[in-house]
Order: structure tokens, then sequence, then C-alpha cells
């Protein structure tokens, strides 16, 4: 069965510390795609990322960066140099398609991370 | 003007009462989403729409009923709620069939039923 797990329920780091946001997904199909999501405190999910499953190649964005690892199934998420406006939930994803050609999101349970000042 | 919006962003009703979540996309996609998502649970997937037709319907209780009139707006009517049903009801939208896109998701909707 698909799956998307965020065994950290909750981070706290102090500002400017790294932090690493772990995903692990589970899915019988070679075609999917993985995202990740950030929820701040006003509710809207904003798209951070997303990665296909033939693309392996790691990425950088300022201070985000993504380890995708299909060896372990595995799509990592590092904050550098956090900042307090960093502090929100984040949510990783998979989607598959069915087979009615339409795609299915599944959702982690979130990463709350609350970064001190 | 923003991607997805939802109205209103708070609601407060009684379980008798009727209301209806409003969720309009402005992106040009073709499928639309309702999610749940509770204090301390994971988001739950509702109703899924694509090209106006409801292509998912994952187990959801009657008194929620969604409704698309169209690609751009998708609807929630919700009646003889339960206190449980309160939580933040967040819409989406993608583009699929050509491939796809991410979801864009609305602010979402903080129901509380009373």
């Amino acid at each position: 069965a698909q799956k998307v797990t965020q065994a950290q329920t909750e981070i706290s780091v102090v500002e400017k510390e790294d932090v690493t946001l772990d995903c692990v997904y589970e899915t019988r199909d070679t075609t999917y795609y993985l995202f990740w999501y950030k929820q701040p405190p006003s509710g809207e999910l904003v798209f951070l990322i997303r990665r296909n499953s033939f693309d392996e190649q790691n990425e950088i964005s300022g201070r985000y960066s993504w380890n995708f690892q299909k060896s372990t199934s595995s799509f990592n998420f590092t904050i550098t140099a956090s900042q307090v406006v960093d502090s929100a939930v984040y949510f990783c994803a998979l989607s598959e398609a069915r087979s009615s050609g339409t795609y299915k999101y599944i959702f982690g349970t979130g990463t709350r991370l609350k970064v001190l000042a | 003007e923003t991607g997805v919006t939802q109205t209103p962003r708070h609601l407060v009703m009684g379980m008798t009462n009727k209301k209806s979540l409003k969720c309009e996309q402005h992106l040009g996609h073709n499928a639309m989403y309702w999610y749940k998502q509770s204090a301390k649970k994971p988001l739950e997937l509702m109703f899924v729409y694509s090209l106006e037709e409801r292509v998912e319907n994952n187990s959801v209780p009657s008194r929620f009923s969604p409704e698309c009139p169209n690609s751009s707006h998708l609807f929630l009517h919700l009646h003889t709620l339960q206190p449980e049903d309160s939580a933040l009801y967040l819409c989406a939208s993608s583009q699929e069939r050509t491939g796809l896109t991410e979801a864009f998701f609305g602010q979402g909707t903080r129901l509380t039923v009373v």
C-alpha cells in the first residue's frame, strides 16, 4: 500500500542551526511524484518542491535542499541556517496515477518545526 | 488574486444548520479536491473531482455533500454535522491527465460545530 511516513512529529531548533526533516515513502509504482509543502499558521499549504521518480538529482534552493534516494525510499528536506520564519508544519506527499488516469496525493502526518530566536 | 480562494475563512455552525463552503481556483486546473485536517491527524482526502466528475469519495458521511458546477468552482454542502466534524477544511486544485502539476491549496475554512 502507498504510504508516507514522517517519523518526526515535532522538532525544535535554535535559529541558525541546520535541520533535516525526514520522509520515507512506500509505493509499488515505478512512476510517481514526491512533494514537500509548508503550512504556516495561516493555514494554506505552500508548495515547496516536486520530484518525479526518475530524477534523483538533489536540489538546492537558497537555504533549502532536498535529498532523494530511491534505494532507501527517502526524500529528506534540509533547512540550512534556520530562521524563525521557517517555523511551520512541513508535509511530505506522494502522488501516484490511478487507473482512471487521474492522480492521488498521499500526505504524511507532518513535522512541526519550531525555530527559536 | 491568489490561485485558490476559499470562503468563508471561519465558520461556526450548530448541529442543525445547513451551510456551504466555497472554493474557487483561478489557475485553469482540471482537478479539485477537498481535504479535512483535524488536530493531530493526517490530512484526509474527502473528495476528488476531475473534469467536473467526481472520481473519488473516501467513505465520507453523507452529511458532507460536494458539488462541482464547473472546473473553477467547488462547494462542500454541510448539514446536520457533529462536533467531531470541527476541523480545517482545505481545498486544492491541480492539472491532471497531461502529466501532473503540484496541487495548490487554499487557506482553508476553519469549521467549528457547536
